[in-house]
């Protein structure tokens, strides 16, 4: 049962650059959502897919966008890199109903990152 | 505006005994309390949750203690192992949201 899976896993871009990031879901889950982890932060969420939409969005510029293929993988772009935007990019999935839940799976479950720099 | 707070940023105890990790929050509308462990190099790895519905969850060495009044909750580990030297981040989540809202983390060292 392969987990979640992140490519690639570090990135050098320079500022004002663009990079796409993508995530392919635990077998079985539905939804997508991306984080960004600063250097001693948790976590931050960026937003979710489900059914090819964005569901929710965290507090991040439009710079930040993504996309959701039919077989549920996932892709973040951001545009116009700022140093500040150097951080680790996790990728989690989950169900969006769980039998055992009644409702959308609350665990989310993270791949390895990607480790993007800007310089 | 940190809406779940780690305060000790670090935790050093002895292999067989036990570790407690503390998260505080401050939105009351949060309803759903999850426990995550990370190794360098790794992303996060869920290790238990928590309904607001209840105040106590175990899975193994594992039990989360849920205080809704005082907006807390523990992680004990018990006993503790080298292997559990991670660092762990306490996540809410509210109502039907799925969005996880998590502390800066807590750096947890078990020596032998």
């Amino acid at each position: 049962d392969a987990g979640v899976t992140q490519s690639p896993t570090h990135l050098i871009k320079t500022r004002g650059q663009q990079v796409t990031l993508r995530c392919s879901p635990k077998s079985g889950h539905d939804t997508v959502s991306w984080y960004q982890q600063a250097l001693g932060q948790g976590p931050q969420f960026i937003f979710q897919y489900y059914e090819e939409e964005e569901r929710q969005r965290g507090n991040f510029p439009d710079r930040f966008s993504g996309h959701q293929f039919p077989n549920y993988s996932s892709e973040l772009n951001v545009n116009a890199l700022l140093l500040g935007d150097s951080a680790l990019y996790l990728c989690a999935s989950s169900r969006a109903y769980s039998l055992l839940a009644g409702g959308p799976s609350k665990e989310q479950y993270f791949g390895p990152g990607t480790r993007l720099t800007v310089t | 505006d940190q809406q779940v707070k780690q305060n000790s940023p670090s935790l050093s105890v002895q292999e067989g005994r036990i570790s407690i990790l503390n998260c505080d929050y401050t939105n009351s509308m949060f309803d759903y309390f999850l426990w995550y462990k990370k190794y360098p190099a790794e992303g996060p790895t869920f290790l238990i949750s928590i309904s607001s519905i209840k105040d106590k969850n175990e899975d193994g060495r594992f039990t989360v203690f849920l205080n809704k009044s005082a907006k807390h909750l523990s992680l004990h580990i018990v006993p503790s192992q080298p292997g559990d030297s991670a660092v762990y981040f306490c996540a809410a989540s509210k109502g039907g949201s799925e969005k996880l809202v998590f502390g800066k983390g807590m750096k947890l060292t078990v020596n032998p």
